[in-house]
């Protein structure tokens, strides 16, 4: 039982290089992250999706766009890579749910990103 | 003020003793509060999940929500060297059908020999 997997685990980009973070669950959840981790800042939510169809801006949305390709899929791309978006990228995906319910984030096993 | 706040530590303890963690939060309407323990290069992982007032226990952890004055913590017995990681709090902050999760800094706790 893979649950949500990330690729890549590692990624060095020049600035103004362009890559898509592809991330997948097999766990038949409708909603799907992306945060990132910077140390002293926690885990920030930069998009996520509540269903599939939908994506909805986090915190820290500038410079990313998203795409939930289909239930399983949810993927971020930077456009043009900058040296603030170096950090460590987290997916996580849970099942739907309102208020206090269902609301456990599994995560994947992230990925390593340095933009120089 | 950050929406989820704690100190960075480290916490150190000893083996065997009690280590206490705590997490203050700014939005009186959350309604469901949740421990991550994240080891050092590794991704989070949920611990404990809380939604009422008072305590709720589950083997050596138990987490405590006082919502009158926005405040959880999570308690840890007979502290073990194996529950040396970073302990992350997180608020469903706004509510919604997906679970927006708004995460503190995390605290650091190391529990020596």
């Amino acid at each position: 039982n893979a649950g949500v997997t990330q690729t890549p685990k590692f990624q060095v980009l020049k600035t103004g290089q362009s890559m898509t973070l592809q991330c997948a669950q097999d766990m038949n959840h409708n909603s799907m992250y992306w945060y990132r981790q910077d140390p002293g800042m926690g885990l920030r939510l930069i998009y996520y999706s509540a269903s599939e169809g939908t994506t909805d801006k986090g915190e820290v949305p500038n410079g990313y766009n998203v795409s939930r390709l289909n239930k399983r899929e949810f993927s971020l791309r930077l456009e043009s890579a900058a040296p603030s978006q170096t950090s460590v990228y987290f997916c996580a995906s849970s099942r739907i749910g309102t208020g206090r319910y269902n609301e456990k984030l599994f995560f994947g096993s992230g990925t390593q990103l340095s933009v120089l | 003020q950050k929406e989820v706040e704690q100190n960075s530590g480290p916490l150190s303890v000893p083996e065997g003793a009690i280590a206490s963690l705590n997490c203050t939060y700014s939005d009186r309407v959350s309604q469901s509060f949740f421990w991550y323990r994240q080891y050092s290069g590794k991704s989070p992982e949920l611990i404990m999940s809380i939604y009422s007032n008072g305590d709720k226990e589950d083997g050596r952890f138990t987490a405590q929500l006082n919502k009158a004055s926005q405040y959880v913590s999570l308690l840890i017995r007979d502290s073990q060297p194996s529950d040396s990681a970073t302990y992350l709090c997180a608020v469903n902050i706004g509510g919604g059908t997906a679970s927006k999760l708004t995460f503190g800094t995390g605290t650091r706790l190391q529990v020596t020999l």
